[in-house]
């Protein structure tokens, strides 16, 4: 089947810094991807859809200037938290979907910020 | 908010028994997709089920689906303590290509 991978798997930054969080289709070309954050025992939140060479459309409440969102390629899309706060502390989770129907997810990175 | 619901919240079980997991959503769909999810870990696809299918079966997986009621079952048979997961509903909504998570089940099965 269809993988995807996540890059890091874990984090841990101090509060200010960015992280950056790559996604990639690792067998086939994704003209769109998703960004997902999960807090612990809840379910997946959808941050953003992210197409290839447009821009990402995020979902309300979500901060556009906070969480860039660069889809490059048809294999890559990273997510970078800027200026990261403890309260962006969770468990972050992309997508890609190939074909019509059925979504692939990474394994997930998990952001630490102190 | 769109999210969908599932019930129970959490259940736990023998090996051998089977688990039922309920999920409701509240917009029209194309598909409706069960996904396992092991703690810490990214989701992994088990099944999908289009708006004019009522019932699949994938190994030990029933899923069965009513759309005038906005809803859907997932059913375990014979359950293994390696079923123990979250389990989540998703849609995919007509002229989206986003996919709505349910709030999701905690199986816990017990050797």
């Amino acid at each position: 089947g269809a993988v995807v991978s996540q890059h890091p798997s874990r984090v841990i930054c101090k509060s200010g810094t960015s992280v950056k969080i790559e996604c990639r289709s690792l067998d086939f070309q994704a003209t769109t991807m998703f960004w997902y954050r999960q807090f612990p025992k809840q379910s997946l939140m959808l941050m953003a859809t992210s197409n290839e060479g447009s821009k990402a459309t995020y979902e309300q409440g979500v901060e556009k200037d906070k969480f860039l969102i660069n889809h490059a390629s048809l294999t890559l899309s990273t997510l970078t938290v800027t200026s990261a706060h403890p309260e962006d502390s969770s468990f972050y989770i992309c997508s890609a979907k190939a074909g019509v129907e059925t979504q692939y997810f990474g394994p997930g990175t998990r952001l630490l910020v102190l | 908010s769109q999210q969908g619901e599932e019930d129970p919240q959490a259940l736990s079980i023998q090996e051998g028994e089977n688990a039922t997991m309920n999920c409701s959503y509240k917009t029209s769909i194309n598909n409706l997709q069960w996904y396992r999810q092991n703690s810490g870990r990214g989701l992994v696809h088990l099944i999908l089920i289009r708006s004019n299918e009522r019932e699949k079966h994938s190994g030990r997986l029933r899923v069965t689906l009513d759309t005038s009621k906005k809803s859907s079952s997932l059913l375990i048979t014979a359950s293994r303590a390696a079923d123990t997961a979250s389990y989540f509903c998703a849609t995919d909504a007509t002229n989206t290509d986003k996919l709505i998570f349910g709030t999701g089940t905690r199986l816990q099965v017990f050797p």
